[in-house]
Protein backbone atom coordinates (compact mmCIF):
# COMPACT_ATOMS: atom_id res chain seq x y z
CA UNK A 1 0.00 0.00 0.00
CA UNK A 2 1.74 3.06 -1.26
CA UNK A 3 1.95 5.96 1.57
CA UNK A 4 1.20 9.75 2.24
CA UNK A 5 2.44 11.37 -0.58
CA UNK A 6 3.59 15.03 -0.74
CA UNK A 7 4.42 17.66 -3.68
CA UNK A 8 6.41 19.08 -4.25
CA UNK A 9 9.17 18.03 -1.63
CA UNK A 10 11.12 21.42 -1.91
CA UNK A 11 10.12 24.98 -2.63
CA UNK A 12 11.43 28.06 -2.78
CA UNK A 13 8.99 31.16 -2.80
CA UNK A 14 9.69 34.70 -2.23
CA UNK A 15 7.93 37.26 0.08
CA UNK A 16 4.60 38.17 -1.01
CA UNK A 17 3.67 34.99 -3.26
CA UNK A 18 1.22 32.53 -2.51
CA UNK A 19 1.79 28.40 -2.40
CA UNK A 20 -0.18 25.58 -2.67
CA UNK A 21 0.92 22.41 -1.03
CA UNK A 22 -0.78 18.97 -2.08
CA UNK A 23 -1.47 15.89 -0.39
CA UNK A 24 -2.34 12.15 -1.34
CA UNK A 25 -3.86 10.33 1.59
CA UNK A 26 -3.35 6.20 1.47
CA UNK A 27 -6.01 4.74 -0.24
CA UNK A 28 -8.80 5.16 1.65
CA UNK A 29 -7.88 7.41 3.88
CA UNK A 30 -10.96 9.51 4.64
CA UNK A 31 -9.27 12.14 7.11
CA UNK A 32 -6.45 14.66 5.69
CA UNK A 33 -4.76 16.45 8.14
CA UNK A 34 -1.73 19.36 8.36
CA UNK A 35 1.09 20.50 10.63
CA UNK A 36 3.62 23.11 10.13
CA UNK A 37 6.99 22.34 11.97
CA UNK A 38 9.46 25.31 12.69
CA UNK A 39 12.37 25.01 14.81
CA UNK A 40 11.01 28.13 17.16
CA UNK A 41 7.46 26.49 17.35
CA UNK A 42 7.94 22.91 16.71
CA UNK A 43 4.95 21.41 15.42
CA UNK A 44 1.44 22.94 15.58
CA UNK A 45 -1.79 21.88 13.72
CA UNK A 46 -2.81 24.08 10.90
CA UNK A 47 -5.92 22.20 9.60
CA UNK A 48 -8.53 18.77 9.75
CA UNK A 49 -10.19 17.82 6.43
CA UNK A 50 -13.01 15.24 6.08
CA UNK A 51 -14.70 14.20 3.42
CA UNK A 52 -14.60 17.89 1.54
CA UNK A 53 -15.17 19.51 5.20
CA UNK A 54 -13.26 21.17 7.62
CA UNK A 55 -13.66 19.55 10.64
CA UNK A 56 -10.84 21.21 13.09
CA UNK A 57 -8.90 24.75 12.00
CA UNK A 58 -5.68 25.51 14.54
CA UNK A 59 -4.14 28.87 15.33
CA UNK A 60 -3.27 30.63 12.31
CA UNK A 61 -4.07 33.01 10.34
CA UNK A 62 -6.77 33.79 7.42
CA UNK A 63 -3.48 33.54 5.05
CA UNK A 64 -3.74 29.63 5.92
CA UNK A 65 -6.39 27.56 3.69
CA UNK A 66 -6.59 24.49 2.79
CA UNK A 67 -9.08 21.87 1.00
CA UNK A 68 -9.87 18.60 0.48
CA UNK A 69 -11.27 17.21 -3.11
CA UNK A 70 -13.64 14.32 -3.64
CA UNK A 71 -10.95 11.74 -3.93
CA UNK A 72 -9.61 12.64 -0.45
CA UNK A 73 -6.62 14.23 -1.87
CA UNK A 74 -6.03 17.55 0.24
CA UNK A 75 -3.99 21.04 -0.81
CA UNK A 76 -3.22 23.87 1.44
CA UNK A 77 -2.55 27.22 0.35
CA UNK A 78 -0.69 30.02 1.75
CA UNK A 79 -0.59 33.53 0.71
CA UNK A 80 1.12 36.80 1.20
CA UNK A 81 3.95 34.43 2.23
CA UNK A 82 5.83 36.06 5.10
CA UNK A 83 9.76 35.00 6.03
CA UNK A 84 8.02 33.10 9.06
CA UNK A 85 6.25 30.66 7.00
CA UNK A 86 9.53 28.95 6.37
CA UNK A 87 8.81 25.66 7.91
CA UNK A 88 8.63 21.85 6.60
CA UNK A 89 4.81 21.26 5.96
CA UNK A 90 3.19 17.92 7.03
CA UNK A 91 0.59 16.07 6.14
CA UNK A 92 -1.17 13.14 7.30
CA UNK A 93 -3.75 10.94 6.59
CA UNK A 94 -6.09 8.61 8.64
CA UNK A 95 -9.18 6.09 8.67
CA UNK A 96 -11.31 8.46 10.81
CA UNK A 97 -10.40 6.47 14.18
CA UNK A 98 -8.42 9.39 15.98
CA UNK A 99 -4.76 10.59 15.94
CA UNK A 100 -3.43 7.47 16.69
CA UNK A 101 -4.15 6.15 13.57
CA UNK A 102 -2.50 8.97 11.26
CA UNK A 103 0.42 8.31 8.68
CA UNK A 104 2.42 10.95 7.91
CA UNK A 105 4.24 11.97 5.10
CA UNK A 106 7.41 13.13 4.46
CA UNK A 107 6.63 17.07 4.39
CA UNK A 108 7.09 19.91 2.29
CA UNK A 109 10.02 22.26 3.50
CA UNK A 110 8.91 25.67 2.11
CA UNK A 111 11.67 28.29 2.29
CA UNK A 112 10.59 31.61 1.52
CA UNK A 113 13.45 34.69 0.73
CA UNK B 1 2.12 29.42 26.36
CA UNK B 2 3.85 25.93 25.80
CA UNK B 3 0.79 23.67 27.00
CA UNK B 4 2.93 20.31 26.19
CA UNK B 5 6.81 20.56 27.24
CA UNK B 6 10.30 18.06 26.44
CA UNK B 7 12.67 20.01 28.57
CA UNK B 8 15.19 17.51 27.36
CA UNK B 9 16.24 18.74 24.16
CA UNK B 10 18.39 15.33 23.45
CA UNK B 11 19.57 12.01 25.40
CA UNK B 12 22.03 9.76 24.83
CA UNK B 13 21.97 6.08 26.14
CA UNK B 14 23.82 2.73 25.76
CA UNK B 15 22.70 0.17 23.85
CA UNK B 16 20.38 -2.11 26.03
CA UNK B 17 19.87 0.24 28.44
CA UNK B 18 16.80 2.30 29.29
CA UNK B 19 15.91 5.14 27.50
CA UNK B 20 13.28 7.51 29.24
CA UNK B 21 12.11 10.52 27.21
CA UNK B 22 9.87 12.94 29.68
CA UNK B 23 6.93 15.37 29.02
CA UNK B 24 4.68 17.55 30.52
CA UNK B 25 1.62 19.00 29.72
CA UNK B 26 -0.51 22.13 31.64
CA UNK B 27 -4.31 21.78 29.93
CA UNK B 28 -6.45 19.81 31.94
CA UNK B 29 -8.32 19.39 29.40
CA UNK B 30 -6.15 16.75 27.54
CA UNK B 31 -6.93 13.25 28.60
CA UNK B 32 -5.41 11.25 25.41
CA UNK B 33 -1.48 11.18 24.54
CA UNK B 34 0.68 10.23 22.02
CA UNK B 35 4.23 9.56 21.73
CA UNK B 36 5.74 10.10 17.66
CA UNK B 37 9.44 8.77 16.39
CA UNK B 38 10.43 10.88 13.65
CA UNK B 39 13.71 10.26 11.74
CA UNK B 40 15.58 12.93 9.59
CA UNK B 41 13.78 13.12 6.20
CA UNK B 42 10.14 11.40 6.87
CA UNK B 43 7.83 12.18 8.81
CA UNK B 44 6.42 11.32 12.38
CA UNK B 45 5.42 7.72 12.64
CA UNK B 46 2.69 6.66 15.53
CA UNK B 47 4.28 4.72 18.65
CA UNK B 48 2.17 4.65 21.43
CA UNK B 49 -0.54 5.98 23.42
CA UNK B 50 -2.48 6.34 26.49
CA UNK B 51 -5.60 7.31 27.39
CA UNK B 52 -6.30 9.54 30.84
CA UNK B 53 -8.18 6.41 32.59
CA UNK B 54 -5.06 4.38 32.58
CA UNK B 55 -1.73 4.94 33.99
CA UNK B 56 0.52 2.71 31.82
CA UNK B 57 0.43 1.29 28.47
CA UNK B 58 2.74 -1.18 26.76
CA UNK B 59 3.70 -1.70 23.20
CA UNK B 60 6.45 -4.37 23.01
CA UNK B 61 9.80 -2.58 24.19
CA UNK B 62 7.91 0.66 24.69
CA UNK B 63 5.71 1.79 27.65
CA UNK B 64 3.91 4.85 28.56
CA UNK B 65 3.05 6.12 32.15
CA UNK B 66 0.82 9.23 32.92
CA UNK B 67 1.20 11.00 35.68
CA UNK B 68 -2.59 12.80 35.70
CA UNK B 69 -2.02 14.59 39.22
CA UNK B 70 1.82 15.94 37.83
CA UNK B 71 0.23 16.57 34.29
CA UNK B 72 3.63 14.52 33.51
CA UNK B 73 4.09 11.37 31.29
CA UNK B 74 7.29 9.33 30.21
CA UNK B 75 7.93 7.13 27.48
CA UNK B 76 10.28 4.12 28.31
CA UNK B 77 12.17 2.05 26.04
CA UNK B 78 13.45 -0.89 26.64
CA UNK B 79 15.99 -2.31 26.03
CA UNK B 80 17.24 0.60 23.85
CA UNK B 81 18.76 -0.38 20.42
CA UNK B 82 20.57 1.74 17.64
CA UNK B 83 17.49 2.11 15.69
CA UNK B 84 15.66 3.55 18.24
CA UNK B 85 17.88 6.64 17.82
CA UNK B 86 15.42 9.37 16.37
CA UNK B 87 13.37 12.42 17.56
CA UNK B 88 10.62 11.77 19.98
CA UNK B 89 7.46 14.18 20.13
CA UNK B 90 5.02 14.04 22.63
CA UNK B 91 1.45 15.02 21.49
CA UNK B 92 -1.64 15.82 23.52
CA UNK B 93 -5.29 16.03 22.69
CA UNK B 94 -8.99 16.25 24.00
CA UNK B 95 -10.74 13.23 23.13
CA UNK B 96 -9.09 9.83 21.44
CA UNK B 97 -11.39 10.93 18.40
CA UNK B 98 -9.43 14.11 17.92
CA UNK B 99 -6.69 15.32 15.30
CA UNK B 100 -6.41 18.16 16.74
CA UNK B 101 -2.74 17.28 18.40
CA UNK B 102 -0.95 19.83 20.48
CA UNK B 103 3.17 18.61 20.26
CA UNK B 104 5.45 19.09 22.28
CA UNK B 105 9.52 20.27 20.83
CA UNK B 106 10.78 16.41 20.38
CA UNK B 107 13.75 14.84 22.30
CA UNK B 108 16.60 13.90 20.09
CA UNK B 109 17.42 10.09 21.23
CA UNK B 110 20.66 8.65 20.54
CA UNK B 111 21.23 5.12 21.07
CA UNK B 112 25.23 4.49 21.52
CA UNK B 113 26.14 1.19 20.48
Amino acid sequence: KAGVTQTPRYLIKTRGQQVTLSCSPISGHRSVSWYQQTPGQGLQFLFEYFSETQRNKGNFPGRFSGRQFSNSRSEMNVSTLELGDSALYLCASSLSSGAGSQYFGPGTRLTVL
Amino acid sequence: DQQVKQNSPSLSVQEGRISILNCDYTNSMFDYFLWYKKYPAEGPTFLISISSIKDKNEDGRFTVFLNKSAKHLSLHIVPSQPGDSAVYFCAATSGAGSYQLTFGKGTKLSVIP
